[in-house]
């Protein structure tokens, strides 16, 4: 199983609601990750998880809240968010944290704020 | 960040053509990657290079590793529909840093 899942595939939200993306990997992965991705645009990583404790955070602001509860799952939570945070949210797993070239990507959710 | 710059832009040609793309950088990169991307869907690797020089094919697409480790290419040969999409390039710097490309819109008449 090669599969990257994240749930939901699209959410509305308002600027004031709080609301969860998910993402599932069972691959053993060691590394998740979260990418956000503007329409025609290459994807910007946001946060790199590796055996569950939180390893990289690029600078993304607070109302950006990532969560690994276990190996295999990784959480985004948001609120407060801008309509300028719509976009393509992607999340990722690796064999390690700095194994790139085995990263796998899942489909996405489509995030937009109102 | 760094700045990985993709051309063309984007390519409009006919099924059965040739394609050839390029990723240029002023950094020396240790691995360059290439993805495609489908609307709606993440991103899926096709090919990786670890070496200056190397090329590297799978099915119709090939890639090399350009000579002074800043740059790298794609092509993709005898194209069909199914080529429509989205290439990124990627470059892994180091062991921490990653960037991807700008991306190549390719369309696909059939």
């Amino acid at each position: 199983d090669t599969e990257v899942t994240q749930t939901p595939k699209h959410l509305v939200m308002g600027m004031t609601n709080k609301k969860s993306l998910k993402c599932e990997q069972h691959m053993g992965h060691r590394a998740m990750y979260w990418y956000k991705q503007k329409a025609k645009k290459p994807p910007e990583l946001m946060f790199v998880y590796s055996y569950e404790k939180l390893s990289i955070n690029e600078s993304v602001p607070s109302r950006f809240s990532p969560e690994c509860p276990n190996s295999s799952l990784l959480n985004l939570h948001l609120h407060a968010l801008q309509p300028e945070d719509s976009a393509l949210y992607l999340c990722a797993s690796s064999q390690g944290q700095f194994n790139f070239d085995t990263q796998y990507f899942g489909p996405g959710t489509r995030l937009t704020v109102l | 960040g760094q700045q990985l710059n993709q051309s063309p832009q984007s390519m409009f040609i006919q099924e059965g053509e040739d394609v050839s793309m390029n990723c240029t950088s002023s950094s020396i990169f240790n691995t360059w990657l290439w993805y495609k991307q489908d609307p709606g869907e993440g991103p899926v690797l096709l090919i990786a290079l670890y070496k200056a020089g190397e090329l590297t094919s799978n099915g119709r697409l090939t890639a090399q590793f350009g000579i002074t480790r800043k740059d790298s290419f794609l092509n993709i040969s005898a194209s069909i529909p199914s080529d429509v999409g989205i290439y990124f390039c990627a470059g892994q710097l180091n062991m921490n840093q990653f960037y991807f490309g700008t991306g190549t819109s390719l369309t696909v008449i059939p």
